[in-house]
C-alpha cells in the first residue's frame, strides 16, 4: 500500500505565482481532505470531498484558493496568486466513509515558500 | 465559532513520567479521534472513540470520552523518548471535523 502521494514536497514560489499541489489518495478511500498546517494557526480544515464532491469548503481562506477532485484518485489545490502568508505545510488526507468513522491517512505533505 | 482547544500547549516530561492531554470542544461532539504527529512528520491516527463516557487502552496510552461528549483526555503512563511529538485531538459535529489545537510533548532521557 503507498499510502496517500503528495507532490511536490516541497515548493518555493514567488509571489504573484501559481502554485498548484496535488494528491492521490489510497485506492479505495472515496474520502478526501485538505488540510494547512501554520504555526500561528496550527492544522486547519481547508476542505472535504466525499465521492468526489465538496462537501464543507469554509476552511478555505478565499478565492485565490481553489481544489478540485476530477475523479476518485485525484485532487488538486491550487493557489492563485500565492502570497507569503500562504507559507504553510499542505495536507492531503484520505479515509474510507463507514459512518462518522472517518479514520484519516495523511500524505507526507507539501511544504509551500512563498517569497 | 465552534473550537476545539487542548491544554497544555507544550509539556516537558522526564522520561519515566505520566503526561496527560486534555482536549475541550465548544459544542457536543458526535465522536473524537486523536492523532500523533512527530517532528517534521504528518499526523498519524491512533484511535477513535465514540460512546459518550468511553475509555480505551493502547498499551501505556489510555484515552476518554467524556460524559456530555464535549471533552477527552489521552494519558501516557510512564513516557518513553519515542512519545515525543504533538497530540491532536480531532471531533465530528454533524459534517465538520475540528482539530484541536494540539499539546507538544517533550520527553527528556
Amino acid at each position: 500500500d503507498a499510502g496517500v502521494i503528495q507532490s511536490p514536497r516541497h515548493e518555493v514560489t514567488e509571489m504573484g505565482q501559481e502554485v498548484t499541489l496535488r494528491c492521490k489518495p489510497i485506492s479505495g478511500h472515496n474520502s478526501l481532505f485538505w488540510y494547512r498546517q501554520t504555526m500561528m494557526r496550527g492544522l486547519e480544515l481547508l476542505i472535504y470531498f466525499n465521492n468526489n464532491v465538496p462537501i464543507d469548503d469554509s476552511g478555505m481562506p478565499e478565492d485565490r484558493f481553489s481544489a478540485k477532485m476530477p475523479n476518485a484518485s485525484f485532487s488538486t489545490l491550487k493557489i492563485q496568486p500565492s502570497e507569503p502568508r500562504d507559507s504553510a505545510v499542505y495536507f492531503c488526507a484520505s479515509s474510507s466513509f463507514r459512518g462518522r468513522a472517518y479514520e484519516q491517512y495523511f500524505g507526507p505533505g507539501t511544504r509551500l515558500t512563498v517569497t | 465559532g465552534q473550537q476545539v482547544m487542548q491544554i497544555p500547549q507544550y509539556q516537558h516530561v522526564q522520561e519515566g513520567e505520566d503526561f496527560t492531554t486534555y482536549c475541550n470542544s465548544s459544542t457536543t461532539l458526535s465522536n473524537i479521534q486523536w492523532y500523533k504527529q512527530r517532528p517534521g512528520g504528518h499526523p498519524v491516527f491512533l484511535i477513535q472513540l465514540v460512546k459518550s463516557g468511553e475509555v480505551k487502552k493502547q498499551k501505556r496510552l489510555t484515552f476518554q470520552f467524556g460524559e456530555a461528549k464535549k471533552n477527552s483526555s489521552l494519558h501516557i503512563t510512564a513516557t518513553q523518548t519515542t512519545d515525543v511529538g504533538t497530540y491532536f485531538c480531532a471531533g465530528w459535529n454533524t459534517d465538520k471535523l475540528i482539530f484541536g489545537t494540539g499539546t507538544r510533548l517533550q520527553v527528556f532521557p
